[in-house]
């Protein structure tokens, strides 16, 4: 069965330094990769999402990601973090059934 | 532009009640998600229509069950309440020929008391 493994539950970073959030999944096939972000009490947005093609995807809010086959990742980058970008992020890989199976989420915290 | 709409987006039941969630889609998206998420845990996936059809299910309770309408919209309708069930419920619609692209609406916080 499909399902996505977040490592980190929590990462705190200081504003302006850079971010990456890690992502491993497993899945028979190529997978249908994503990025959502929720602030707390809100809805899920969509960040960015890999199909097929070129395996560094660029997103929304200055994020991207880079599909790595061999390591059955999905990392998240942000060159420069933004106080704002504090929420939690989840990785999430297409299902059998068009279903999104999500990962467990991290926290991130930005200190100033 | 326009995105899911879910309403309520707050609703207190007591324990053995029933409430009804419901999801708008966005316009020209033919197929919708439920997901349930609780306290501190990821989304989990429910139930999901495709052209009105139910296309695939998930974890949901016998308790729950949910439609998709002639215009697209979607009730999720939920009997004997539990505390358990108090979580946040999202509907996620998804475009044309790109089912894995889904988009999620604010969601419903459920308070069961």
């Amino acid at each position: 069965a499909q399902s996505v493994t977040q490592p980190d539950i929590h990462i705190t970073v200081s504003e302006g330094a850079s971010l990456e959030l890690r992502c491993n999944y497993s899945y028979g096939a190529t997978p249908y990769l994503f990025w959502y972000v929720q602030s707390p009490g809100q809805g899920l947005q969509l960040l960015l999402k890999y199909f097929s093609g070129d395996t560094l995807v660029q997103g929304i809010k200055g994020f991207e990601a880079e599909f790595k086959r061999s390591q059955s990742s999905f990392n998240l980058r942000k060159p420069s973090v933004h106080w704002s970008d504090a929420a939690e992020y989840f990785c999430a890989v297409g299902a059998r059934g068009n279903k999104l199976v999500f990962g467990a989420g991290t926290i991130l915290r930005v200190k100033s | 532009a326009a995105g899911v709409i879910q309403s309520p987006r707050h609703l207190i039941k007591e324990k053995r009640e029933t409430a009804t969630l419901k999801c708008y889609p966005i316009p020209r998206h033919d197929t919708v998600y439920w997901y349930q998420q609780g306290p501190g845990q990821d989304p989990q996936f429910l139930i999901s229509f495709y052209e009105k059809m139910q296309s695939d299910k998930g974890s949901i309770p016998d308790r729950f069950s949910a439609q998709q309408f002639s215009d697209y919209h979607s009730e999720l309708n939920m009997s004997s309440l539990e505390l358990g069930d108090s979580a946040l419920y999202f509907c996620a619609s998804s475009p044309q020929g790109s089912s894995y692209e889904q988009y999620f609406g604010p969601g419903t916080r459920l308070t069961v008391t």
